[in-house]
């Protein structure tokens, strides 16, 4: 079971609807959560983090998190072309080394 | 300025050289990490240094080797380079290590290796 899993996709939604990514973990003492955006060919930009269970908003994305069900997604509204991308789900684990573990990435596709 | 400053930006060399990369933070971070992102985008991490010391060595060849002359600098030195090598490396730093609150990693814009 890899660490950290996402659907590689491409998940192709058109513009201006909600896209939805999700994310799931298997160290169950893991506190930090994180989604980095890459476009390609460049490097990850934080997103969005989250430490506690429940929603947690940021303009138009919206971070949940589920540790009972080790699952976090990233929702974002009124998608634009500009969001096509690949979306990292990434988690420190219970170590406390501060290693961040990534998902293979979902590749979003927005389409006008 | 960039945070997170790494280079060479590109590097094309042929199998058996050796190469370094450089990597500098100006954010007054105390930890540092060299991640490897292959031709499949997984990026997984190499090290991780905090205040110079190595706190992170994951199951990576000895022909890389790190180097931290101070905690705003960390440099990957590989030796006898393969074609597996071939990938993009970014260089990273966060406040310190640990997973609390708000230690937000940073990275750097990446070192695309190609071993021809």
């Amino acid at each position: 079971q890899k660490e950290v899993e996402q659907n590689s996709g491409p998940l192709s939604v058109p513009e201006g609807a909600i896209a939805s990514l999700n994310c799931t973990y298997s160290d169950r003492g893991s506190q930090s959560f994180f989604w980095y955006r890459q476009y390609s060919g460049k490097s990850p930009e934080l997103i969005m983090f989250i430490y506690s269970n429940g929603d947690k908003e940021d303009g138009r994305f919206t971070a949940q998190l589920n540790k009972a069900s080790q699952y976090v997604s990233l929702l974002i509204r009124d998608s634009q072309p500009s969001d096509s991308a690949t979306y990292l789900c990434a988690v420190i684990g219970s170590s406390n080394t501060g290693k961040l573990i990534f998902g293979q990435g979902t590749t979003l596709q927005v389409k006008p | 300025d960039t945070a997170v400053s790494q280079t060479p930006k590109y590097l094309v060399t042929q199998m058996g050289n050796d190469k370094s990369i450089k990597c500098e933070q100006n954010l007054g971070h105390d930890t540092m990490y060299w991640y490897k992102q292959d031709s499949k985008k997984f990026l997984k991490i190499m090290f991780s240094y905090n205040n110079k010391e190595l706190i992170i060595n994951e199951t990576v060849p000895n022909r890389f080797s790190p180097k931290s002359p101070d905690k705003a600098h960390l440099n990957l030195h590989i030796n006898s380079l393969e074609l597996g090598d071939s990938a993009v490396y970014f260089c990273a730093s966060s406040q310190d290590f640990g997973g609390r609150v708000g230690n937000t990693i940073y990275f750097g814009e990446g070192s695309w290796l190609t071993v021809v």
